[in-house]
């Protein structure tokens, strides 16, 4: 059981690229979640989806894009991307949003933009 | 003001010490109170979580929850070292969905 797989590891961008940063659950839960963890400030959360095609923001939206095509899928999209951004990215997932359902995390990419 | 505060630490204890790992919050919606366990560059695992006030006991782990004075603790009893890790306190108006998280504590038990 794979759990939440998150790819890449690892990226180095450069001020003004843009990428893509995947997500994918294999446990059929309707919820997803994009956190980013930045030194001595905890996670922070950035989307978030309750199911396919429905999403909304989180505390720190500003400069990142998402979708939810499917149940499985969650990527976040980086546009422009600035030396603020650099960080590591968790998304995770959960059966529901209320108690009693876990939120399970992925391994994290880190990302750094220079 | 931070809505969650966590001393950052670290903490170093020896093998066998009894941890006690704290947090406070300035939300008091707040009803629902994780603890994650986070390994270096891994994601954080779920380690405990409560409603509202009150203890919960799992194993050598114990969480407690004060909500008159806002202040919530994890309690590692018999600390090994592979408990070395930082531990987010993390907590929610209505549960997993939109979770506050704490800096996290690093936590290093020494053999």
């Amino acid at each position: 059981n794979a759990g939440v797989t998150q790819t890449p590891k690892f990226r180095i961008l450069k001020i003004g690229q843009s990428m893509t940063l995947q997500c994918a659950q294999d446990m059929n839960h309707n919820y997803m979640y994009w956190y980013r963890q930045d030194p001595g400030m905890g996670l922070k959360l950035i989307y978030y989806s309750v199911g396919a095609g429905i999403t909304d923001k989180g505390e720190v939206p500003n400069g990142y894009n998402v979708s939810r095509s499917t149940t499985e899928d969650f990527p976040l999209r980086l546009e422009l991307a600035a030396p603020s951004q650099t960080s590591v990215y968790f998304c995770a997932s959960s059966k529901g949003g209320g108690p009693n359902t876990e939120a399970f995390f992925g391994q994290g990419t880190r990302l750094t933009v220079v | 003001q931070k809505e969650v505060e966590q001393d950052p630490g670290p903490l170093s204890v020896p093998e066998g010490a009894i941890v006690s790992l704290n947090c406070t919050y300035s939300n008091s919606a707040f009803q629902y109170f994780m603890w994650y366990r986070q390994y270096s560059r891994k994601g954080p695992e779920l380690l405990m979580y409560t409603y509202s006030s009150g203890n919960k006991e799992d194993g050598r782990f114990t969480a407690q929850v004060d909500k008159s004075s806002k202040y919530i603790s994890l309690f590692i009893r018999d600390s090994q070292p592979s408990d070395s890790a930082t531990y987010l306190c993390a907590m929610s108006v209505t549960g997993f969905q939109k979770l506050v998280f704490g800096t996290g504590t690093r936590l290093l038990v020494s053999p």
